[in-house]
């Protein structure tokens, strides 16, 4: 069964820098991952495209603060010299034929 | 501007129906697979819904499969979801979203329309 797992919160201090983690079920190794941004009483933000080689490719106007890397079935999501409004949920996307998958969200705080 | 708009929300008694809508605008809709993703509450994403670019592939979460169907008229640039037999359970900020194809990220995602379901 295809499983996105994430921790469900983080902090980090502004103007540091935080890796989030999503890590794909048993099997899995190999797929590829979106990254969304969803700031507070707002809709979802693409951020990347993140591949198993750790290659991604990020969406329009996404800062270069955010960057991706992967190991094995784990998916990072590492953003750099945090801002305020990087305070938000961050979530990770998968598919396979006829499902997609979401983990369940890391509450990303900014202190 | 690429934009994409929810509208049709609204509050519904448990057993009724309700349709939703997703303007497309910015881009050539009739190249992109489109989706519906909802949140309930204070609870994170769950993908519902996606129809290919030429409307012929749909795909259903299992808890919406047999209650709920997508649609699209690409000579409107507009996506549908007919929701039948809502239960409470499906109360949650629709969002529409599009991806490429079928299998692969959603690159645009719209505002959201809210449901609930409640007697």
């Amino acid at each position: 069964q295809l499983v996105l797992t994430q921790s469900p919160s983080a902090s980090a201090s502004l103007g540091a820098s935080v890796k989030l983690t999503c890590t794909l079920s048993s099997g899995h190794n190999n797929y590829v991952i979106a990254w969304h941004q969803q700031q507070p009483e707002k809709g979802p933000r693409y951020l990347m495209k993140l591949n198993s080689d750790g290659s991604h490719i990020k969406g329009d106007g996404i800062p270069d603060r955010f960057s991706g890397s992967s190991s094995g079935a784990e998916r990072y999501l590492v953003i750099s010299s945090l801002q305020s409004e990087d305070e938000a949920d961050y979530y990770c996307q998968t598919w396979s034929t006829g499902i997609h998958v979401f983990g369940g969200g890391t509450k990303l705080t900014v202190l | 501007q690429v934009q994409l708009a929810e509208s049709g929300g609204g509050v519904v008694q448990p057993g009724r129906s309700l349709r939703l809508s997703c303007a497309a605008s910015g881009f050539t809709f009739r190249s992109y697979a489109m989706h519906w993703v909802r949140q309930a509450p204070g609870k994170g994403l769950e993908w519902v819904s996606l129809i290919s670019f030429d409307g012929i592939t749909k795909y259903y979460a299992e808890s919406v499969r047999g209650r709920f169907t997508i649609s699209r008229d690409n000579s409107k640039n507009m996506l549908y979801l007919q929701m039948d037999s809502l239960r409470p359970e499906d109360t949650a900020v629709y969002y529409c979203a599009r991806s490429s194809s079928p299998h692969d990220v959603f690159n645009i995602w719209g505002q959201g329309t809210m449901v609930t379901v409640s007697s």
